[in-house]
């Protein structure tokens, strides 16, 4: 089982419609978790970071996290053509590790 | 801030060659990575460092070194290049994230705009 999984999509929403995008992970022990965006020739850049239960809402973006089903998810509502990309999800698997494991990402597509 | 910079952006190398990826950031993070991602893939950890002098092997480091004399800068070495090294190189730093105790971790990672590579 990967550590860290996404599908791959594409996943094609019309303009104006909720974007949903989730990601599930492995090691329940995991405490952090990321989302970034990545454009096409582009290098991955920050969305949401999330730590605890619940909904975080920055904006636009809404990350749910629930580490009982071990699922971290973004929507992205009002969705717009920039919003085309590849979102990757990031997961620090466990506490006291230096490093970040990454989904392989699902790509976004917004249809005017 | 310039943030995480990365040399040079494209780079064509014949089999054999040899070559240096540079990678400064200038936010003092202590952690530091090298990533490689292929056309579809998402990203693969070739090393990373939590400090000065100190590397470490990620999931895919053969074929490459690293060094980390300064916070600032952690250069990737490409020895005998390779078709299988044609890849986007992106550097990422971070800032350690404080648990209880001593444990640490790696937070949010900022990534640099990357080198295209390309081997033939």
């Amino acid at each position: 089982q990967k550590e860290v999984e996404q599908n791959s999509g594409p996943l094609s929403v019309p303009e104006g419609a909720i974007a949903s995008l989730n990601c599930t992970y492995s090691d329940r022990g995991s405490q952090s978790f990321f989302w970034y965006r990545q454009y096409s020739g582009k290098s991955p850049e920050l969305i949401m970071s999330i730590y605890s239960n619940g909904d975080k809402e920055d904006g636009r973006f809404t990350a749910q996290l629930n580490k009982a089903s071990q699922y971290v998810s973004l929507l992205i509502r009002d969705s717009q053509p920039s919003d085309s990309a590849t979102y990757l999800c990031a997961v620090n698997i466990n506490f006291g590790n230096e490093k970040l494991t990454f989904g392989t990402g699902t790509r976004l597509t917004i249809i005017p | 801030n310039a943030g995480v910079t990365q040399t040079p952006k494209f780079r064509i190398l014949k089999i054999g060659q040899s070559m240096t990826l540079q990678c400064t950031q200038d936010m003092n993070h202590n952690y530091m990575y090298w990533y490689r991602q292929d056309p579809g893939m998402g990203l693969k950890l070739i090393y990373y460092s939590v400090g000065a002098g100190i590397t470490d092997k990620g999931e895919v480091p053969n074929g490459y070194n690293v060094s980390r004399s300064t916070t600032e800068d952690f250069p990737l070495r490409l020895e005998l290049a390779a078709p299988s090294q044609t890849s986007v190189y992106f550097c990422a730093s971070s800032y350690p994230r404080r648990g209880q105790g001593a444990s640490v971790s790696t937070d949010t990672q900022y990534f640099g705009p990357g080198t295209r590579l390309t081997v033939l």
